[in-house]
């Protein structure tokens, strides 16, 4: 079936160094892909996504690009503050399934310190 | 806009009692409700699909009789834990997806902690 493996945490680092969380996929046909973020204390909230290859979804200075030929979505951002300390989550849907709900990847947990 | 509300958001509760958590859609519709179960550490696992006006999906493994779903309304799906046991303590978030959008969109209420002494 339908998976999504992301590296393991935690992750720790200093304020304004780069970050990269892998995401790897497996999935049947061309699912969609999702990056969601749990801050402490709250419920996830979408981060961004993209929807078919080599789309490149970002926001709040992440970006992941949907990587069909190594299966990968792979979350990345320039310049990590202290406030980006939470838990995020790849998450993939299946296209041709439309209203069924999401598969979750472990979640990886990153700390920054100031 | 799009929120998601979930009530209570901790509960404890002796075992063998009965607890129920509610999920709610605050400004929008939804014929589609998610319920997620989240260990310590853990992904998200889905429990189950509801849907309005008819019986919620079971995903394997998960039992029926035991996580009782009721999706009464477009805006309110309940997870009641029957005759709880302490393995059932665990983190239970519930998403929505609105009525009209495209597949993709889905919110997610902020999980209700479940403790079963």
């Amino acid at each position: 079936g339908d998976s999504v493996t992301q590296m393991e945490g935690p992750v720790t680092l200093s304020e304004e160094a780069f970050l990269t969380i892998n995401c790897t996929y497996t999935a049947t046909g061309y699912p969609s892909l999702f990056w969601y973020v749990q801050y402490p204390g709250e419920g996830l909230q979408l981060l961004l996504k993209a929807t078919k290859a080599d789309d490149k979804g970002s926001n709040k200075g992440f970006e992941a690009t949907y990587r069909k030929e190594t299966t990968s979505f792979h979350l990345e951002k320039g310049s990590v503050q202290v406030s980006d300390s939470a838990v995020y989550f790849c998450a993939l849907r299946s296209t041709n399934q439309a209203g069924t709900a999401l598969i979750f990847g472990k979640g990886t947990t990153l700390s920054v310190s100031s | 806009g799009a929120v998601v509300s979930q009530h209570p958001s901790w509960v404890i509760c002796k075992s063998g009692t009965s607890v129920k958590i509610e999920c709610r859609s605050l400004d929008f519709q939804a014929t589609t409700m998610f319920w997620y179960r989240q260990f310590p550490k853990q992904s998200l696992m889905l429990m189950a699909t509801s849907n309005e006006g008819s019986k919620a999906t079971y995903e394997q493994g998960v039992e029926k009789d035991k996580f009782l779903i009721n999706h009464a309304s477009l805006t309110l799906s309940t997870l009641t834990v029957t005759s709880a046991h302490p393995e059932d303590s665990s983190f239970y978030i519930c998403s929505a997806k609105p009525i009209g959008t495209i597949p993709n969109e889905q919110f997610f209420g902020p999980g209700t902690r479940l403790t079963v002494l």
